[in-house]
């Protein structure tokens, strides 16, 4: 399998414009998770869905971020409009319900610069 | 709330043992987990301890965990530089949980 694909690896992007993360799950993984890593606080979760369907968003900063999950297959992450505080790794995840050990599959992240 | 912590660096020399300890609020947890980011990369699981168990070993790998004391513990033994990576404790309430809450990660060194 080729794992969880995320993109774009790198985005260097002006305050005041959107940006939007994509994320491919692996193929039968019906949990799907946002992360956000950064220095100051770790890794903070943001955001998950069972089954296309958003369980719990309380992690999401404020307005600005909306996360969708059109298809069992994609996912986007949107910041609208970008503030220097969004700069950050953003990280996708995912994994199958009736998992043994509950394993969470990352991407390889997506570093967000905001200037 | 459930809450994860762990001191942020740890420097061992190549060949030494290096423990890396973090403390959990949650009493309720059944699973506890070392995910390893290596850089650049995104986070893979290490290793993994239920709540019934008091250690758990792999290969260079040793996992404590103390319930009362809500601390986990990973020690590798004889440490690469290979090793240098930032380590995750995390935490799962139990399995019909869907969150997993990670520790801010220790930062592993090896010195020559």
């Amino acid at each position: 399998d080729a794992g969880v694909i995320q993109s774009p690896r790198h985005e260097v992007t002006e305050m005041g414009q959107e940006v939007t993360l994509r994320c491919k799950p692996i193929s039968g993984h019906d949990y799907l998770f946002w992360y956000r890593q950064t220095m100051m606080r770790g890794l903070e979760l943001l955001i998950y869905f069972n089954n296309n369907v958003p369980i719990d968003d309380s992690g999401m900063p404020e307005d600005r971020f909306s996360a969708k999950m059109p298809n069992a297959s994609f996912s986007t992450l949107k910041i609208q409009p970008s503030e220097p505080r969004d700069s950050a790794v953003y990280f996708c995840a995912s994994r199958k319900s009736g998992s043994n050990t509950g394993e969470l599959f990352f991407g390889e992240g997506s570093r967000l610069t905001v200037l | 709330g459930e809450d994860v912590e762990q001191s942020l660096f740890l420097s061992v020399r190549e060949g030494d043992s290096s423990v890396i300890n973090c403390t959990y609020t949650d009493s309720s947890s059944t699973y506890l987990y070392w995910y390893k980011q290596e850089p650049g990369a995104g986070l893979q699981l290490l290793t993994y301890i239920f709540s019934n168990m008091d250690m758990k070993q792999d290969q260079r790998l040793t996992v404590l965990l103390n319930k009362k004391d809500k601390h986990l513990s990973l020690r590798i033994a004889d440490t690469q530089t290979g090793d240098s990576a930032i380590y995750f404790c995390a935490e799962r309430e139990d399995s019909s949980a869907s969150k997993i809450i990670f520790g801010s990660g220790t930062r592993l060194s090896i010195r020559p």
